[in-house]
């Protein structure tokens, strides 16, 4: 079985400082992950998904992730918060032979001018 | 491409009764996921449909349920109303299930009164 444990239900960073919202994964065979980030009254949009190629994905928005398969992790970051980064954000996985996605509970991100 | 696209945005029912949302996904996508998105609980799997099968159920009672067209597009339905089940119910697209991207649309918020 697959789950995610995202690590802080909120964070809080200054304008410009760097993001980092964690998130770990249990999988059984190897997995596709995704980072979503969704803002408020909107839909889940697509940040970046890992699918077996490079370890270090760069996804929209500056963000990035890097899959860590001995630490099982799959943390998203971004070097310089912007005020509009302001968001929840999911991270989810799944297999290639499955038919779910498995979200986290998902991080709430806050910008501090 | 049109994205995924919800209707109605917004609505409002009183306890008992039965409401009908629906989701007409990205033009060649034949699977659709559903979700129920709450403060307390987060993003909760509902059922996912491909081909007019559902292929996946989430841990929700009978009187949530759902159906997919020959077109893809997708409905669901929530008979005899409840206060807790005032959430945003978001749907998502995919080429295929499982590994495939899910696009969301903006979602459902339903009230009840």
């Amino acid at each position: 079985a697959q789950s995610v444990t995202q690590l802080g239900s909120h964070v809080s960073v200054s304008e410009g400082a760097l993001v980092l919202l964690r998130c770990n994964y249990s999988s059984s065979v190897p997995p596709y992950l995704f980072w979503y980030v969704q803002y408020p009254n909107q839909g889940l949009q697509l940040l970046l998904k890992y699918t077996s190629a490079a370890t270090l994905v760069k996804g929209i928005n500056g963000f990035e992730a890097e899959f860590k398969k001995s630490e099982t992790s799959f943390h998203l970051t971004k070097p310089s918060a912007h005020m509009s980064d302001a968001a929840e954000y999911f991270c989810a996985v799944s297999v290639p032979t499955g038919n779910q996605f498995y979200f986290g509970t998902g991080t709430s991100l806050t910008v501090i001018p | 491409k049109a994205g995924v696209t919800q209707t109605p945005r917004y609505l409002i029912k009183t306890r008992g009764q039965q409401v009908t949302l629906s989701c007409s996904p990205i033009s060649g996508h034949r699977s659709v996921s559903w979700y129920q998105q709450t403060p307390g609980q987060g993003l909760q799997f509902l059922f996912e449909y491909f081909s007019e099968t559902q292929r996946n159920k989430g841990n929700f009672p009978g009187r949530f349920s759902g159906r997919q067209f020959s077109n893809s597009r997708s409905e669901m339905n929530v008979s005899t109303l409840e206060l807790g089940d005032s959430a945003l119910y978001l749907c998502a697209s995919s080429p295929n299930p499982g590994k495939d991207t899910q696009y969301f649309g903006p979602g459902t918020r339903l009230t009840v009164l």
